[in-house]
Order: structure tokens, then sequence, then C-alpha cells
């Protein structure tokens, strides 16, 4: 099947810092990736919809100042935390459809464990 | 919109146990239907899916069928194992190419 990897896996920064979080689709192209922040024992909250080659189009309530998304190629989708604070703590996990259209199959990362301090 | 309603966990057996989960849905259309599951500290992973009416996902002894009449997909296994424990997620695509999860059921089962 296919398969999505998320680097890292997981981080510890300083507050007012800036992460970077890949995601990459290792076997197949995908031009739309989602992101999702999960909080413990929680559901996953949805945050961006990442278009390769265009503005990413974010949830509602989620600042797209602070959460920087770039879709620069049909495999690569990165999420920057930009000055990231101690609420920012969360597990963020992004996922790739396999193209099918409107009923794609979501193929999910591993997730990365953010840590601010 | 789109919607996905998942019964409430945790849900707590005891090895061997029959095991239902239940999820019904609200979509325009003919959606695809999922259900993911995610171990402790992983993503999610996709466990089975259908994709029209009647149809039947299974996988690693888990079965969901495809109900449009009830608008359901309901998760079921004979016997539950230790290792099935983690949380369950149900979702679907369709209409919009946003996926819709409903809100997961944690699993938990005892030896």
């Amino acid at each position: 099947g296919a398969v999505v990897s998320q680097h890292p896996s997981w981080v510890i920064c300083k507050s007012g810092t800036s992460v970077k979080i890949e995601c990459r689709s290792l076997d197949f192209q995908a031009t739309t990736m989602f992101w999702y922040r999960q909080f413990p024992k929680q559901s996953l909250m949805l945050m961006a919809t990442s278009n390769e080659g265009s503005k990413a189009t974010y949830e509602q309530g989620v600042e797209k100042d602070k959460f920087l998304i770039n879709h620069a190629s049909l495999t690569l989708s990165t999420l920057t935390v930009t000055s990231a604070h101690p609420e920012d703590s969360s597990f963020y996990i992004c996922s790739a459809g396999d193209g099918q259209g409107a009923g794609d199959t979501q193929y999910f990362g591993p997730g990365t464990r953010l840590t601010v301090l | 919109g789109n919607s996905v309603t998942q019964m409430e966990g945790p849900v707590t057996l005891s090895e061997e146990a029959f095991l239902t989960i239940n999820c019904t849905y609200t979509a325009t259309g003919y959606p695809s239907l999922f259900w993911y599951v995610q171990y402790p500290g992983e993503g999610l992973q996709l466990l089975l899916k259908a994709t029209k009416a009647d149809d039947k996902g299974s996988n690693k002894g888990f079965e969901a069928t495809y109900r449009k009449e009830t608008t359901s997909f309901h998760l079921e296994k004979g016997s539950v194992q230790v290792s099935d424990s983690a949380v369950y997620f149900c979702a679907l695509t369709g209409g919009s190419y946003i996926p819709t999860f409903g809100r997961g059921t944690s699993l938990i089962v005892h030896p």
C-alpha cells in the first residue's frame, strides 16, 4: 500500500522558536495533503488542506501565519509552527490521498510529537 | 455537510469476546467508507474500506458492511485479542474531497 512518512517523529523546542515538520508520500504523488492536530485521547482536528503549487486552505480558527504550510512538490508538504509556545504542544499528523478523487483513501504519516518548553 | 457518528468509548472487553463498534454517517451522494486504527503513539493505519453499498470490507479478522439503507458501517470482530487494543476511527470521503472522521472509539482488551 501507499506509504507516507513524517519527519521528525518527535521534537522538543524552546518557546519562541520555529519548527518544521515534513510529510512525504514515498511511492505515489499527492496533489493534496492534509494536516491534522490531535490532543491526547481526542479525535483528529483538521488544520488545513495543502495543495501542490497553490496556497493552503485553512480551517476556521487555525492561524495561517502561525502554521505555515508549503506544498512544494507532488511528494512533499511541510508544516512550520512559527514562534512556538507551550500550547502548541501536540501530536501533528499528515495524510495524503491516493488520487482516486472524491473517494480517495487517505494514507497517514506516523505523526510528529511536538513539545514546546 | 458530511458527518460521521461513532459510539462513545472506551469499549472494554475480555480476550476472545465479540466486538461491535457502531458507526453511522450522513453524506450526499455515494461516499466511500473507511475504518482506521491508531495504536498508541502512532499515526492512523487503514484497517478496511468499502466503496459502494453492500460491499464488505475485511482485514485481520475485522469486518464492516456498507449499509446504505441504514447509513451505517459498523465494525465487527468475532474474537478480539489484547493486541487489538487501540483507537478506531470511522471515516468517509465523497462529495467533498476532504475526509470526514468520527471522534474515535477506544478499545481496551484485557487478557
